[in-house]
């Protein structure tokens, strides 16, 4: 267990609608990252908070935007929601210089 | 830009020793790790190298070159659970991860 907690494990939408996804990070930890990996690919970076500030954005689409809170959890934000978003979405969190550590995962399907 | 390159599939057998190469191109590095990951699963830490040389941890070993933008992670003894994809990812400052799109390596008996 790495101690990042993602919810819901399972999420099934239609395409056109919004939904949002958790992470609570790894306790002491003050950095999220969210990750896209789409079926058989590699891991993409989205985007990086740290202390509630974003950090660092990677190829992120428009229609997603991410947040994190004072209490360190974070949410992504997935809107206007295309076939081609179905993917598991990975939340890890790492102390400063540390090994990042991954939560289990949300698996999306968009129908 | 960053550039992660190792081959997509390996195939090794059961007791053997496998190695898996990972080739980059990168500025401001800041550091290199190898994760596993089974199947629809999370990916879980095995090690890193920061400095250049051989970092040992079990079976499993890590070298890198900074000079050459090359890393290698060495299975030995091989045990069916190792079958998974194992993920070579460069850090730069503000320790983002960009990783590599992950060699699957197969064990047989």
């Amino acid at each position: 267990d790495s101690g990042v907690t993602q919810t819901p494990k399972h999420l099934i939408t239609a395409t056109g609608q919004r939904v949002t996804l958790r992470c609570s990070p790894r306790s002491g930890d003050l950095s999220v990252y969210w990750y896209q990996q789409s079926l058989d690919q590699g891991l993409q970076f989205l985007i990086q908070y740290y202390n509630g500030e974003e950090r660092a954005k990677g190829n992120i689409l428009e229609r997603f935007s991410a947040q994190q809170f004072p209490d360190l959890h974070s949410e992504l934000n997935l809107s206007s929601l295309e076939l081609g978003d179905s993917a598991l979405y990975f939340c890890a969190s790492s102390g400063a210089n540390s090994p990042l550590h991954f939560g289990n995962g949300t698996r999306l399907t968009v129908t | 830009g960053q550039n992660i390159d190792q081959p997509t599939e390996m195939t090794a057998t059961e007791g053997a020793i496998v190695q898996i190469n990972c080739t980059y191109q990168t500025s401001g590095f800041n550091g290199l790790f190898w994760y596993q990951q089974h199947a629809g699963e999370a990916p879980t830490f095995l090690s890193y190298n920061v400095l250049d040389g051989l970092e040992e941890k079990g079976r499993f070993s890590s070298f890198l070159s900074r000079s050459k933008g090359y890393s290698y992670l060495l299975l030995k003894e091989l045990q069916m659970k190792d079958s998974a994809s194992y993920l070579c990812a460069v850090r730069r400052a503000g320790n983002m991860l960009t990783f590599g799109g992950g060699t699957r390596l197969m064990v047989k008996p």
